[in-house]
């Protein structure tokens, strides 16, 4: 069966710090992952979205960027963080042909 | 951009009351999908709806694709405590395998059971 796993939990980070989140998935083969952020607990906000391997679409202009070194594997990064960084970061996986993302357990940034 | 209308934003109702709550769009849209998020946790997939006018049955939910395909609706029968959460509704337009899939979100209606 397929999982996927996100780190870390929860990060409290000052502003002008750097920020580096990972995702990754297990049991399945070139997955469509996603990166969404959701500010205080409601409307999730796609970020990014990647179809392969060094793939990556943006959804919208900001201060993050992300990565797709491995099959795998996805990374969301900021040089800086801002304050409206702060949110909930979720990462999800589907496969290509059909619609049916499934979701991490995400990532509660505080920027401060 | 595309935008999806998801009312009401809570409910407070008691234990064995029947919910219902439904998202709209001005766009057409070939998925939906009903989610589930429980404080803290990413969102769970509850119902997916592939068909104008299907209508699915997860349990005690049932969700209806509606016929214009440009909106949903989910009911939940016989609500118990464990049923709190955020019900978000999702819209997709298209699959294509060379853009992958990508949903629109409503803002998600707040569900407080009280025993």
């Amino acid at each position: 069966s397929q999982t996927i796993h996100q780190w870390p939990a929860t990060l409290v980070q000052p502003v002008g710090s750097p920020l580096s989140l990972e995702c990754t998935v297990e049991g399945t083969s070139n997955p469509n992952l996603y990166w969404y952020r959701q500010a205080a607990g409601r409307g999730l906000q796609l970020l990014f979205y990647s179809v392969g391997i060094g793939q990556i679409s943006s959804e919208v202009p900001q201060n993050l960027s992300a990565s797709r070194p491995q099959d795998r594997q996805f990374i969301l990064s900021s040089k800086k963080l801002l304050l409206s960084d702060s949110g909930f970061y979720l990462c999800a996986w589907s496969v290509s042909l059909r619609v049916r993302p499934f979701f991490g357990p995400g990532t509660r940034l505080t920027v401060l | 951009g595309q935008q999806l209308n998801q009312s009401p934003q809570s409910m407070f109702i008691q234990e064995g009351e029947d919910v219902s709550m439904n998202c709209t769009s001005s766009s057409i849209f070939n998925t939906w999908l009903w989610y589930k998020q429980d404080p803290g946790e990413g969102p769970v997939l509850l119902i997916a709806l592939y068909k104008a006018g299907e209508l699915t049955s997860n349990g005690r939910l049932t969700a209806q694709f509606g016929i214009t395909r440009k909106d949903s609706f989910l009911n939940i029968s016989a609500s118990i405590p464990s049923d709190v959460g955020i019900y978000f509704c999702a819209g997709q337009r298209g699959v294509r395998e060379t853009s992958g899939s990508r949903l629109t979100f409503g803002e998600g209606t707040q569900l407080t059971v009280n025993p």
